[in-house]
């Protein structure tokens, strides 16, 4: 069945630094979403691509679909303490379900 | 809106106890989810709601029981709890419409001893 895998699941940052976290499926998606969940929270819908090569910015997060339709990564520049949590991609998987990466864990050294 | 809303936010059984998970929206959502959480592995869907009437059978079912009560409502059933059920509990929703966003509740943390 189709997974989703992301790599890395740690990734620690000085503040200030910039990282990538990278999402990559089995099969080719209709559409890609992306969440934050703070720690102790929820998961929280950041955005979702659907056009092949689709890039979009949210301030200092940069969002891009692969050519393929099967890869995805988030680009965060100038790392801040509120960039602190777990993000997550996420696939369809059918009509009605998601198939979700095992999350990138984000720390933050001030 | 209140969004979606779970209840207890935290809960301690002893094993072979019984309990519910609420769930509700007020999002006139179609779609219902239930998903575990535990550390490294993700969010893994235990049963899900297509539309009122219906549920399947998400990647890990065995243990739990569902039911649609109505549109807004969703619960989570633990017939007779194992320490192996330990975990953060999600239930979310969905509109079936062009955007698959999914929202989720706060969560139940839930620990079986």
């Amino acid at each position: 069945g189709q997974q989703v895998m992301q790599i890395p699941q740690y990734q620690h940052v000085q503040e200030g630094e910039d990282f990538t976290t990278y999402c990559n499926s089995s099969t080719t998606l209709s559409n890609i979403q992306w969440y934050k969940q703070r720690p102790g929270g929820h998961p929280v819908f950041l955005i979702q691509l659907v056009k092949s090569g689709e890039v979009k910015k949210q301030k200092r997060l940069t969002f891009q679909f692969g050519e393929a339709k099967k890869n995805s990564s988030l680009h965060i520049t100038a790392t801040q303490t509120t960039d602190v949590g777990t993000y997550f991609c996420a696939g369809p998987r059918g009509d009605y379900k998601l198939s979700f990466g095992a999350g990138t864990t984000v720390t933050v050294r001030a | 809106n209140a969004g979606v809303t779970q209840t207890p936010k935290f809960q301690v059984l002893k094993t072979g106890q019984s309990m519910t998970l609420q769930c509700a929206q007020d999002m006139n959502h179609n779609s219902m989810y239930w998903y575990r959480q535990d550390p490294g592995m993700g969010l893994r869907l235990i049963y899900y709601s297509a539309s009122e009437g219906t549920t399947d059978k998400g990647e890990v079912p065995n243990g739990y029981n569902v039911s649609r009560l109505n549109k807004r409502e969703f619960s989570l059933r633990l017939e007779s709890a194992a320490p192996s059920q330990t975990s953060v509990y999600f239930c979310a929703s969905r509109h079936l419409s062009r955007e698959e966003t999914q929202y989720f509740g706060p969560g139940t943390r839930l620990l079986v001893l």
